[in-house]
């Protein structure tokens, strides 16, 4: 079946701009996570939607940073105002539940460069 | 909270050899340990998992990795390692709310 897919796969934008990410999960994954991968910082946590209830904001770097889900699907990642240090690889995962140990499958990534 | 490490940077291997990928935990409450692998400008890719039970755990791609409990490591190995095996391997372990924290990763070079 479909996988995890993420769009655009690249993005090159202009700093002080603001870019939107897009995640779509496998179907009937309830879960839905956000990731950065930077050279500096590795791959870290941004946060979590599980069903309808309130995310897990708790990895977002800064203010400037906001996701939604709508309709329990589709997740958006919004960055305001982007700055060079934001420039990284954002993927996306999906998994049945949020119960430790389940297994989260990835997106391809969308690859933001900020100039 | 959880945290893993990966000691090694970068394996190198020649083709046909076996490889290990190391990798250390510290963990509260029961282990969960994952190994996820990607591939140039791609996603991670599921490898395998330790949840409970076998401390042998068998994956994709012929992987396995060993749960040792005493010396608190879930290293990742393959008997007899391909060129097409050359990737980035990430050990990770689940928050609550399973938000995963991952190792530094390590990159895996096979040569002919």
């Amino acid at each position: 079946g479909a996988g995890v897919s993420q769009s655009p796969s690249n993005k090159v934008t202009e700093k002080g701009k603001d870019v939107e990410l897009r995640c779509d999960p496998i179907s009937g994954h309830t879960a839905l996570y956000w990731y950065r991968q930077s050279l500096g910082q590795g791959l870290e946590f941004l946060i979590y939607f599980q069903g309808n209830s309130a995310p897990d904001k708790s990895g977002l770097p800064s203010d400037r940073f906001s996701a939604e889900r709508t309709g329990g699907s589709v997740s958006t990642l919004t960055i305001q105002r982007t700055q060079q240090e934001d420039s990284a690889v954002y993927l996306c995962a999906s998994s049945t539940q949020t119960a430790r140990g389940e297994t989260q499958y990835f997106g391809p990534g969308t690859r933001l460069l900020v100039l | 909270a959880q945290s893993v490490a990966q000691p090694e940077d970068q394996v190198n291997v020649a083709e046909g050899n076996p490889l290990t990928v190391k990798c250390t935990y510290s963990v509260s409450g029961n282990p969960y340990l994952f190994w996820y692998v990607q591939y140039p400008n791609r996603g991670l890719q599921f490898l395998l998992k330790y949840i409970t039970g076998d401390n042998l755990v068998k994956g994709s791609y012929g992987f396995e990795a060993e749960f040792n409990k005493s010396q608190t490591s879930f290293h990742l190995k393959k008997p007899s390692a391909l060129v097409s095996d050359s990737a980035l391997y990430f050990c990770a372990a689940p928050n609550a709310g399973n938000m995963l924290t991952f190792g530094g990763g390590t990159r895996l070079m096979v040569k002919p």
